[in-house]
């Protein structure tokens, strides 16, 4: 069976600082990645998703980055990170497209002081 | 700009009866609409979707009607448990769509 690892499950920064969180995908071969955010109060928003290793979409021009080194393996980063990207970051993964459903990570909770 | 629109941010609702929760888009290209819930801290899970092709898609407790003129679509829960008690999201996708656009969120709270 599949399964997502997503972690640290919460992480406390100071402004300015790096960030890196990684997901990993078990089970499965050439999943679609995602990274979706949610800010407190408010719905899901796509941050970046990927079909292919090195193959990156941004759908919010932010300040944040994201990277596929492996087929199974999606990193989100910053070099200094804003106290507006606190948020519940969700990793993702499906297996095509046309309303597929998605399988989510249990999140990590970014708080940016 | 907000595809999938979910304008009830909160619904109160006593166990054994039925919740409903709306949901409307404005892209008529989608053609699959999802349903997910989620508990706090933790990610959201797929509960039912439904494809353009169909009005109506049952699931245990779970039926979730698509209105494809009016670009809306409803979620029932029947009956309601405290169980269930956690916030909604409807998402909706394209044909040759790789992402699925998220409403706000509808959160949903039982009462015994």
């Amino acid at each position: 069976s599949q399964t997502i690892h997503q972690w640290p499950a919460t992480l406390v920064q100071p402004v300015g600082s790096p960030l890196s969180l990684e997901c990993t995908v078990e089970g499965t071969s050439n999943p679609n990645l995602y990274w979706y955010r949610q800010a407190a109060g408010r719905g899901l928003q796509l941050l970046f998703y990927s079909i292919g290793i090195d193959q990156i979409s941004s759908e919010v021009p932010q300040n944040l980055s994201a990277s596929r080194p492996q087929d199974r393996q999606f990193i989100l980063s910053s070099k200094k990170l804003l106290l507006s990207d606190s948020g519940f970051y969700l990793c993702a993964w499906n297996r095509d497209r046309g309303g597929e459903k998605l399988f989510f990570g249990s999140g990590t909770q970014l708080s940016v002081l | 700009d907000q595809q999938v629109k979910q304008n009830s941010p909160s619904l109160s609702v006593q166990e054994g009866r039925i919740s409903i929760l709306n949901c409307d888009y404005t892209n008529s290209m989608f053609d699959y609409f999802l349903w997910y819930k989620k508990y706090p801290a933790e990610g959201p899970t797929f509960l039912i979707s439904i494809s353009s092709i169909k009005d109506k898609n049952e699931d245990g407790r779970f039926t979730v009607f698509l209105n494809k003129s009016a670009k809306h679509l409803s979620l029932h829960i029947v009956p309601s448990q405290p169980g269930d008690s956690a916030v909604y999201f409807c998402a909706a996708s394209g044909h040759n769509d790789y992402k699925l656009s998220f409403g706000a969120g509808t959160t949903v709270t039982v009462r015994a």
